[in-house]
């Protein structure tokens, strides 16, 4: 149990288009989700959490009108990344915690390149 | 916020060579979270520890959590081609955030 799907699992776009990037819990419900990013070699640094029917809480640096989040039910939440630039690319990673013990399941993540 | 340093950056054992990673943190953490990171993969959870001193094993793998729940550590015994990885630890509260990681190699 407890697997998070994301979609799509890579993609490549060209400066200035906005992708939208999908989360789901498969097998629970999350209230909360989160998502990260990972430039190579580098720790996975949180962007936002994402709470069902509520807005998304962002951490510092992390500008919330070019990385839209919406948790619109209990198994999907999105980011999209509005206008984006080759400095964008990176590993999006999205996890789902279905609120017990603190424990967080991840996606497999998504490779954008903007070019 | 505050991060949680790990040291080594790197570490290159060869197979059969025991490996260790260091958590800190400058900060008392309620409990602290251990994931591995295959190379183009996700994080997975490995374990929580959570009371001071606490000490879990699994199989060849064993982690520690300071008396003062400021450091951890996890400890692989006779490393093999298949631990490598990244190695983040986590602290939690109503969020995690992750150590810098420490990446391992194993040549056979």
């Amino acid at each position: 149990g407890a697997v998070v799907s994301q979609h799509p699992s890579w993609v490549i776009c060209k400066s200035g288009t906005s992708v939208k990037i999908e989360c789901r819990s498969l097998d629970f419900q999350a209230t909360t989700m989160f998502w990260y990013r990972q430039f190579p070699k580098q720790s996975l640094m949180l962007m936002a959490t994402s709470n069902e029917g509520s807005k998304a809480t962002y951490e510092q640096g992390v500008e919330k009108d070019k990385f839209l989040i919406n948790h619109a039910s209990l198994t999907l939440s999105t980011l999209t990344v509005t206008s984006a630039h080759p400095e964008d690319s990176s590993f999006y990673i999205c996890s789902a915690s279905p609120g017990l013990a603190g424990q967080q399941f991840f996606g497999p993540g998504t490779r954008l390149t903007v070019l | 916020g505050q991060q949680v340093m790990q040291i080594p950056q790197y570490q290159h054992v060869q197979e059969g060579e025991d490996f260790t990673t260091y958590c800190n943190s400058s900060t008392t953490l309620s409990n602290i979270q251990w994931y591995k990171q295959r190379p183009g993969g996700h994080p997975v959870f490995l374990i929580q520890l959570v009371k001071s001193g606490e000490v879990k094993k699994q199989k060849r793998l064993t982690f520690q959590f300071g008396e003062a729940k400021k450091n951890s550590s996890l400890h692989i015994t006779a490393t093999q081609t298949t631990d490598v990885g990244t190695y983040f630890c986590a602290r939690n509260t109503d969020k995690l955030i992750f150590g810098t990681g420490t990446r391992l190699q194993v040549f056979p």
